[in-house]
């Protein structure tokens, strides 16, 4: 199984700040990551996928980036609502599909 | 637009059985595998089990295999999880999500949950 550490497990930023969170997988998995936004008592969304292009409705503000072992996920400009807990999660060849541990973004 | 609800959380003892459900639309179903992800309480998200888009193939997380089954019915626009033998680490929020293809690992839309608490 693929083991995914993200770090670090909580950044205090304020409005207007750039975030970057990592993951880190135990083996490559290529391109094959997504990273999703948790809000409290929300569903997870689909920020970004295979490692770099961003969703359907996603801002600008987010970028992914990475490939093999090493991720980011920038938020150039923390905007009030981005403020929440950010999942990584690896899909490459067959289950199962692993999630890392999370990183919430507090505002500061 | 996609909706996905899921239905059929409760309370249950240790030992007991539940089947959940989620009701599809707004896309084909058919084309598409779904996933059920659960929380536990205050944690983070754990990847339970898949369904391929026509049902062909299933997968498990290692601590479900044997006591979970997926399923779905395409001419209903629904997806089941049958849990058997529920422990109490199996309390959590089970998220059923739609897979952004056929089998492509990952989910662009996600229902908002049903709760399992499993407790005597």
């Amino acid at each position: 199984e693929i083991v995914l550490t993200q770090s670090p497990g909580t950044l205090s930023l304020s409005p207007g700040e750039r975030a970057t969170l990592s993951c880190r997988a135990s083996q490559t998995v290529t391109t094959y990551l997504a990273w999703y936004q948790q809000k409290p008592g929300q569903a997870p969304r689909l920020l970004i996928f295979g490692a770099s292009s961003r969703a359907t409705g996603i801002p600008d503000r987010f970028s992914g980036s990475g490939s093999g072992t090493d991720f980011t996920l920038t938020i150039s400009r923390l905007e009030p609502e981005d403020f929440a807990v950010y999942y990584c999660q690896q899909f490459v060849s067959s289950p199962p599909w692993t999630f890392g541990q999370g990183t919430k973004v507090e505002i500061k | 637009q996609v909706q996905l609800v899921e239905s059929g959380g409760g309370v249950v003892q240790p030992g007991g059985s539940l089947r959940l459900s989620c009701a599809a639309s707004g896309f084909t179903f058919s084309s598409h595998g779904i996933h059920w992800v659960r929380q536990a309480p205050g944690k983070g998200l754990e990847w339970v089990a898949f369904i391929h888009s026509d049902g062909s193939h299933k997968y498990y997380v290692d601590s479900v295999k044997g006591r979970f089954t997926i399923s779905r019915d395409n001419s209903k626009n629904t997806l089941f999880l049958q849990m058997n033998s529920l422990r109490a680490e199996d309390t959590a929020v089970y998220y059923c999500a739609k897979d952004r293809g056929a089998m492509a690992g990952h989910s662009d839309y996600w229902g908002q949950g049903t709760l399992v608490t499993v407790s005597s």
